[in-house]
């Protein structure tokens, strides 16, 4: 089993729809979590981080569930600029981070 | 700040070809890390540095040598090119590895080719 594991998608939504995605790691060490943006064939770049319980931010809000083991990602209101891959990012303070494979978001007019 | 930086964009190699990617971060971190990522696998961890002079292997090593000198630069060496080492290399650097400091800042990426 992974230990951070994401649906690939893709995921196909309409503009303005409301799209969760989940996350889920099998360490409890698990200490910080990340959500990072990749758009095709560039460097991820940060969108959220997760300390405690959740993390909001505009029209994106991440929700941690230690009990259940899992991050989840909400995108509400979705624009076609949120087209990208959304990965899910795991850090046990071991100095290595866990990077799931990543959920690809397709928002289409 | 330049960010991260990266060198060579791209770059071709034939099998047994030896070469260095190049990474420099002008942010005064502490922490770096160089990480691979082919399709459907994620990003995995090559090797990381908890500062100068100090590096440890990640999830897949094995080809690939670092060091750290200094706190600015990161290189990562390959040994004898082998084509599955095709892939996309990103760099990356955050200021620490705890709570608060372990965001991570990433380079453009090397796109390399092993023939």
């Amino acid at each position: 089993r992974k230990e951070v594991e994401q649906d690939p998608g893709p995921f196909n939504v309409p503009e303005g729809a409301t799209v969760a995605f989940n996350c889920t790691y099998s360490n409890s060490a698990s200490q910080s979590f990340f959500w990072y943006r990749q758009d095709c064939r560039k460097e991820p770049k940060l969108l959220m981080s997760v300390y405690s319980s959740g993390n909001e931010d505009g029209r994106f809000t991440a929700q941690l569930n230690r009990a259940s083991q899992y991050i989840s990602l909400l995108i509400r209101d979705s624009k076609l600029s949120d087209s990208a891959t959304y990965l899910c990012v795991v850090n046990k303070y071991t100095g290595k981070l866990i990077f799931g494979q990543g959920t690809t978001l397709q928002v289409k007019p | 700040n330049a960010g991260v930086t990266q060198t060579p964009k791209f770059q071709v190699l034939k099998t047994g070809q030896s070469m260095t990617l190049q990474c420099a971060q002008d942010m005064n971190h502490e922490y770096m890390s160089w990480y691979r990522q082919d399709p459907g696998m994620g990003l995995r961890l090559i090797h990381y540095s908890v500062g100068a002079g100090i590096t440890d292997q990640g999830e897949v090593p094995n080809g690939y040598n670092v060091s750290r000198s200094t706190t600015e630069d990161f290189p990562l060496r390959l040994l004898s090119a082998a084509p599955s080492q095709t892939s996309v290399y990103f760099c990356a650097s955050s200021y620490g590895q705890g709570r608060g400091t372990d965001t991570q800042y990433f380079g453009p990426g090397t796109r390399l080719t092993v023939l």
